[in-house]
């Protein structure tokens, strides 16, 4: 089946600090999108991505989808405290009508004061 | 609006029970999903329903699992016997694909399942 690798896996980082983080998967996806999750809460949409070499921004949040369709990133520019959870990268190939997302294992961000 | 419901937010049991989780999606949405979160697998899909119509359970890990869509307001995850190995952070989403593009699922808040 499909899979994601999500990298890195956690990230220790300095309020006002820039933070990156990719997926790659070992097939294309149609459609990108990228979720953060805080404590006891579920996933909470940030981006959506359409298109390969599509480049999308939300607020402080920039996520591009790859050209080759394998792979997407998301840059989090000038960190604050709030920033901190889990992000997840979730692929989908919506073929022959399935809908089915592969989400990666997450990044687990903290972001010191 | 409001978002997916699930209740019931936590829920402790005993090995051998039936454990009952309920969801309703968002109002007009007509695509449901459940979903397992472990620390060791991540997000997995267990199931999903297209207008009350169960589309692909290949995620559902076996026989104890079992999932309903009675209506498109409701659907309900059942565990019959409960196993300590269930436990887990149980997730509905929902969706309403336009287009035939995306698929935005909104989740819900969790419920959270031990079983003792």
């Amino acid at each position: 089946g499909q899979q994601l690798n999500q990298s890195p896996q956690s990230m220790f980082i300095q309020e006002g600090e820039d933070v990156s983080m990719n997926c790659t998967s070992s097939s294309i996806f149609n459609t990108w999108l990228w979720y953060k999750q805080e404590p006891g809460e579920g996933p909470v949409l940030l981006i959506a991505l359409y298109k390969a070499g599509e480049l999308t921004s939300n607020g402080r949040l920039t996520a591009q989808f790859g050209i080759t369709r394998k792979d997407s990133f998301l840059n989090i520019s000038a960190s604050i405290p709030s920033d901190v959870g889990i992000y997840f990268c979730a692929g989908q190939y919506s073929g022959a009508g399935s809908y089915q997302l592969t989400f990666g294992k997450g990044t687990k961000l903290s972001v010191i004061p | 609006d409001a978002g997916v419901i699930q209740s019931p937010r936590h829920e402790v049991t005993e090995m051998g029970q039936e454990v009952t989780l309920r969801c309703k999606p968002i109002s007009g949405h007509d695509y449901l999903f459940w979903y397992r979160q472990t620390m060791m697998r991540g997000l997995e899909l267990l199931i999903y329903f297209n207008n009350n119509v169960p589309i692909d359970d290949s995620g559902m890990p076996e026989d104890r699992f079992s999932a309903k869509m009675p209506n498109a307001s409701f659907s309900t995850l059942k565990i019959q016997p409960s196993e300590p190995r269930d436990s887990a952070v149980y997730f509905c989403a929902s969706s309403f694909p336009s287009g035939g593009m995306v698929n935005e699922q909104f989740f819900g808040p969790g419920t959270r399942l031990t079983v003792l």
